[in-house]
């Protein structure tokens, strides 16, 4: 059963465009999560974020930003995607302090 | 450096027979370890999870793992695949809990 729904599930975009994806929780999580799995299907954890604080990969590239409004949205926003930004995002929740992570079924960009 | 790798990019099994797909772990102290299946076009969910105690913990659909801490190994066990536990297999760990990170992940391929 999801309780992790993300929009758009697949998005086709050209270099340059700004993209967001939407993140919605119904667990009542107060910690959530975005994950970028490349082609080859590695996972790499991009933001977690929960009321007090936003940790941030330090890999991740200036042009990705978060956005939140309340503890069960966590969206993503890409200012002006490139090639490399072709991925599947998968959006996560969590208590915090807990390790078990429940996932959204992801959104796939291809920046052409 | 904290990791978790799984040495198995791919494995084929015919239905019926038993299953081990390998996980080996680097961390200072022990983490909590999970074990998150992914199907196609589908987020990732939980099988089982490790925090401590008996190091067989069981998990969904007939599976288990076992921890290990000699052997630094949480590996996945199932008596008997069925078809429909093709999927991608990945092993997780975390010592700072939410902060999970995922091993490269292993390919399942059942064949009748």
């Amino acid at each position: 059963e999801t309780a992790v729904f993300q929009t758009p599930n697949y998005h086709v975009t050209q270099v340059g465009n700004e993209v967001s994806f939407n993140c919605k929780q119904t667990l009542g999580h107060d910690t959530m999560y975005w994950y970028k799995q490349d082609s080859k299907k590695l996972l790499k954890i991009m933001f977690s974020y929960n009321n007090k604080q936003l940790i941030v990969n330090e890999t991740v590239p200036r042009r990705f930003s978060p956005q939140s409004s309340d503890k069960a949205h966590l969206n993503l926003r890409i200012k002006s995607v490139e090639p490399e930004d072709s991925a599947v995002y998968l959006c996560a929740s969590s208590y915090a302090g807990a390790g078990q992570l429940y996932f959204g079924e992801g959104s796939k960009l291809t920046v052409l | 450096a904290q990791s978790v790798t799984q040495p198995d990019a791919r494995v084929t099994v015919s239905e019926g027979a038993s299953l081990q797909l390998r996980c080996k772990y680097s961390y200072s102290g022990t983490p909590y370890l999970f074990w998150y299946v992914q199907y196609p076009r589908q987020g990732l969910q939980l099988l089982l999870k490790y925090y401590s105690g008996d190091p067989v913990v069981q998990g969904v659909n007939g599976f288990e793992a076992e921890f290990s801490k000699s052997n630094s190994s949480f590996h996945l066990r199932k008596a008997s695949v069925h078809w429909s536990d093709s999927a991608v297999y990945f092993c997780a760990g975390t010592q700072v809990v939410g902060q999970l990170t995922f091993g490269s992940g292993t390919r399942l391929q059942v064949y009748a």
